[in-house]
């Protein structure tokens, strides 16, 4: 069984720019949800996609979007990067169904904005 | 607005011992928590969870308290290990997307 992977580990880019980032969701898994993490502080969450549409929002700008393919990958793409873009940026992915379903996070890209 | 509060950034245990972790929530709608432990260049990894009609959940060396009067929980690990090393995250879920909220983090060191 393969886990959540995400590409790339490590990004560097200047304000201004836009960043595509990738997630490969475990298998099985229909969910993808994308959290930022800034230092120091706990993963904030972004939104999250089931079956290719949105299906949830946390507060994040527009210039944050993203997409679900018909694999359950996902791809998180922000626009116009601000230097405060810099971050952790997790996805996790999950089975969407009943009360509660455990998200199991990949390792996360490191993005600089310079 | 921070709706789940860890307080103690850090805390530092001999091994062996007991390691108590804390966290306050403000929303009386989180239905499950959640913690978290995430090591560096890691994304975090779930631990143990409680639904919001329990007080108490037990999974081997580790349990999670909560008490929804106070909007407390917490997380006790007995005996602490070397291994047990890390960031903890306290989160809750509320909503039918499942919508994770973080805490802060606590980041334990057991001491050998």
């Amino acid at each position: 069984e393969t886990g959540v992977t995400q590409s790339p580990t490590h990004l560097i880019k200047t304000r201004g720019q836009q960043v595509t980032l990738r997630c490969s969701s475990q298998s099985g898994h229909n969910t993808v949800s994308w959290y930022q993490q800034a230092l120091g502080q706990g993963p904030q969450f972004i939104f999250q996609y089931y079956r290719e549409e949105e299906n949830g929002r946390g507060n994040f700008p527009p210039r944050f979007s993203g997409l679900q393919f018909p694999n359950y990958s996902s791809e998180l793409n922000v626009n116009a990067l601000e230097l405060d873009d810099s971050a952790l940026y997790l996805c996790a992915s999950s089975s969407l169904a009943g009360d509660y379903n455990e998200q199991f996070f990949g390792p996360g890209t490191r993005l600089t904005v310079l | 607005d921070q709706q789940v509060k860890q307080n103690s950034p850090s805390l530092s245990v001999q091994e062996g011992r007991i390691s108590i972790l804390n966290c306050d929530y403000t929303n009386s709608m989180f239905d499950y928590f959640l913690w978290y432990k995430k090591y560096p260049a890691e994304g975090p990894t779930f631990l143990i969870s409680i639904s919001s009609i329990k007080d108490k959940n037990e999974d081997g060396r580790f349990t999670v308290f909560l008490n929804k009067s106070a909007k407390h929980l917490s997380l006790h690990i007995v005996p602490s290990q070397p291994g047990d090393s890390a960031v903890y995250f306290c989160a809750a879920i509320s909503g039918g997307y499942q919508k994770v909220t973080f805490g802060t983090g606590t980041k334990l060191q057991v001491i050998p």
